[in-house]
């Protein structure tokens, strides 16, 4: 089956650590996003990829970095810099260039204590 | 400044008792709005994508429809089944195609 997964489902840290969160999908698409959920907010977007090897910013990018070396793969880092890093971290892909629906992952819920 | 705004916040209906919610958006051009659903700590499941005014899509007891201002989804005879947050989103033509305006969800509960 086609699909996106993240792991792990639920993620603890403490505060000064950097921490990774894994986006992996099979369903072909050349663009991926991350983005942070948080309550009574809309999704907001970290950084989105619309090419292997090339990525941007998105709009709360500060304190959080991504790699795209794989067109499956498009990984998090949450840094030691971003300011409030516990939230609900959601990855999700879509075919590129277009007015297409994004598939989304299962979600890793990050809490930094 | 592209805007997306849900109502209501929260729905609570009986079982059977038929319901919209509403997506109103305020963008510079549109191409495409989405409704998604979302069940609590899971990931947002895609639902319809519309493309222009006038424009319905239906699955099962959902009816997804599109004016140049708004969506409504509605939901007909809905089931405790049918609980969850349901998302709209918007594509912006004034915007690169990466960028999706998200609301902040309608929380709906039927009621056995």
């Amino acid at each position: 089956d086609g699909g996106i997964t993240q792991s792990p489902k639920y993620l603890f840290r403490k505060e000064g650590q950097n921490v990774t969160l894994s986006c992996e999908q099979n369903l072909n698409h050349d663009a991926m996003y991350w983005y942070r959920q948080d309550p009574g907010q809309g999704l907001r977007l970290i950084y989105y990829s619309q090419i292997v090897n090339d990525f941007q910013k998105g709009d709360i990018a500060e304190g959080y970095s991504v790699s795209r070396e794989k067109k499956e793969s498009f990984p998090l880092t949450v840094t030691s810099a971003q300011k409030n890093p516990t939230a609900f971290y959601l990855c999700a892909s879509s075919i590129a260039g277009g007015s297409y629906e994004q598939y989304f992952g299962p979600g890793t819920r990050l809490t930094v204590t | 400044e592209d805007q997306v705004t849900q109502s209501p916040e929260a729905l609570r209906l009986q079982e059977g008792e038929s319901s919209s919610l509403n997506c109103s958006y305020t963008v510079s051009g549109l191409r495409g709005l989405f409704w998604y659903r979302q069940d609590p700590g899971k990931g947002p499941e895609f639902l319809f994508t519309l493309y222009s005014a006038g424009e319905e899509k239906e699955k099962e007891r959902l009816k997804a429809t599109l004016t140049k201002k708004e969506s409504f989804l509605h939901i007909t005879a809905p089931k405790p089944e049918d609980s969850a947050t349901y998302l709209c989103a918007v594509q912006p033509t004034t915007s690169g195609t990466y960028k999706y305006i998200f609301g902040t969800g309608t929380r709906l509960k039927v009621l056995a």
